[in-house]
């Protein structure tokens, strides 16, 4: 059972465009949610992470929105550059971070000039 | 910086050989997991550790096993290897219930 659903799968996105990876869980116990982000040949690293007590979290040109209601968050890069290009993966977890994280399926992204 | 070291970035078995994948953390972290990464299944626990000679299950343990003897090492086993465990293994260290997890390269093994 896929707790975290990740879309899309795929993302091509021109420089300086705007980059918006979505994710939705259905563990209301889930109370926190990072984003990793993995360059080819590299094991992934956390980019940015949110806790449900605030709705936006911003870090530079990248910002985690976050949806308790509709249980949804999403990761948008601002003037995305072609050192972004990369795989992000979502996640969440329950008890702030407690337990094991539960990841989303990734989503390649490419910025092309 | 926290390094996580993978003992073999590359690693090509036979079926029904036994595979044992290493991972060293240098940071004295407490927890330390073992991830697969296959394309459109993302990332998928396999076993984790809280502290020395313990270990948990994770969502996918069948076909593996773990061996926790010194905090800063964690190795999967893999007793018989099949070519269904063909895929990409990835380590990660973490310092404490609150702390983020550090990844380490990954080894991509092939099951022949």
């Amino acid at each position: 059972q896929q707790q975290v659903k990740q879309s899309p799968q795929s993302l091509i996105v021109q420089k300086g465009g705007i980059s918006i990876i979505n994710c939705a869980y259905e563990n209301t116990a889930f109370d926190y949610f990072p984003w990793y982000q993995q360059f080819p040949g590299k094991g992934p690293a956390l980019l940015i992470a949110i806790r449900p007590d605030v709705s936006e979290k911003k870090e530079g040109r990248f910002t985690i929105s976050f949806n308790k209601s509709a249980k949804q968050f999403s990761l948008h890069i601002m003037d995305s550059q072609p050192g972004d290009s990369a795989t992000y993966f979502c996640a969440a977890t329950p008890n702030f971070g407690n337990e094991k994280l539960t990841f989303g399926t990734g989503t390649r992204l490419t910025i092309i000039p | 910086d926290v390094k996580v070291t993978q003992s073999s970035r590359y690693l090509v078995k036979r079926t029904g050989e036994k595979v044992f994948l290493e991972c060293v953390q240098d940071m004295d972290h407490e927890n330390m997991f073992w991830y697969r990464q296959d394309p459109g299944l993302g990332l998928r626990l396999i076993y984790f550790s809280y502290d020395v000679k313990m270990k948990e299950k994770g969502d996918i343990p069948e076909g593996y096993s773990v061996s926790r003897e010194k905090k800063e090492r964690f190795s999967l086993i893999l007793e018989s290897a099949s070519t269904n465990q063909t895929s990409m293994y990835l380590c990660a260290s973490r310092a404490d219930y609150y702390g983020p997890q550090f990844f380490g390269p990954g080894t991509r093994l092939t099951v022949l």
